[in-house]
């Protein structure tokens, strides 16, 4: 129930189109989901976040989409740039007194110029 | 404003040592919380300070532990290292008590021989 499942594991994409990385998870107390952006040798850079209380939330060219019923949020990234190349986590955090993050297993994305 | 700053960069023991790892949170953020990454297992939770308590500890061995001071700077200490403690060890700032934006320091490379 701890588990948050990502999906794919990579991923590759044309420059400018689009990149969609999706996530799963089964604790229906989970209500703060991150996604975090790393590249090699650097520690992972939150993207952006959201909480259930909404379906979608945009940020420049990444939008997160979320269904509560489905119990699943995805990511998507817009207009993909070769500068984007780097791994992505999805994450999950229950309510309470607590920033503990469950990750997924990461999407290494490489968008080919 | 700075971000996190972990220290040592890069770490190498042998078997049988025992190592410490510093973090410097965000000025004004009180909570810190340590991962281990590696490429079999991603990012696992360590544990969790706020305020110098600890409020969550993942699923680690006893050999793990940690502490935070009242300057929120936190160090987290491996005893006995083992082989498969070579890591990425991350350190993430957040301001408040719960689900609120985690940064993440570039992390410690530890390499245990």
């Amino acid at each position: 129930q701890q588990q948050v499942k990502q999906s794919p594991q990579s991923l590759i994409v044309q420059k400018g189109g689009i990149s969609i990385i999706n996530c799963a998870y089964e604790n229906t107390a989970f209500d703060y989901f991150p996604w975090y952006q790393q590249f090699p040798g650097k520690g992972p850079a939150l993207l952006i976040a959201i909480r259930p209380d909404v379906s979608e939330k945009k940020e420049g060219r990444f939008t997160i989409s979320f269904n509560k019923s489905a119990k699943q949020f995805s990511l998507h990234i817009m207009d993909s740039q070769p500068g984007d190349s780097a791994t992505y986590f999805c994450a999950a955090s229950k309510g309470g007194a607590t920033n503990k993050l469950i990750f997924g297993t990461g999407t290494l994305l490489a968008v080919q110029p | 404003k700075a971000g996190v700053t972990q220290t040592p960069r890069y770490l190498i023991k042998t078997r049988g040592q025992q190592v410490t790892l510093s973090c410097s949170p965000i000025s004004g953020h009180r909570s810190v919380s340590w991962y281990q990454q590696t490429p079999g297992q991603g990012l696992q939770f360590l544990f969790e300070y706020f305020s110098e308590t600890q409020r969550n500890k993942g699923n680690f061995p006893g050999r793990f532990s940690g502490r935070q001071f009242s300057n929120s700077r936190s160090e987290m200490n491996v005893s006995t290292l083992e082989l498969g403690d070579s890591a990425l060890y991350l350190c993430a700032s957040t301001e408040g008590p719960a689900n609120t934006e985690a940064f993440f320091g570039q992390g410690t490379r530890l390499t245990v021989v």
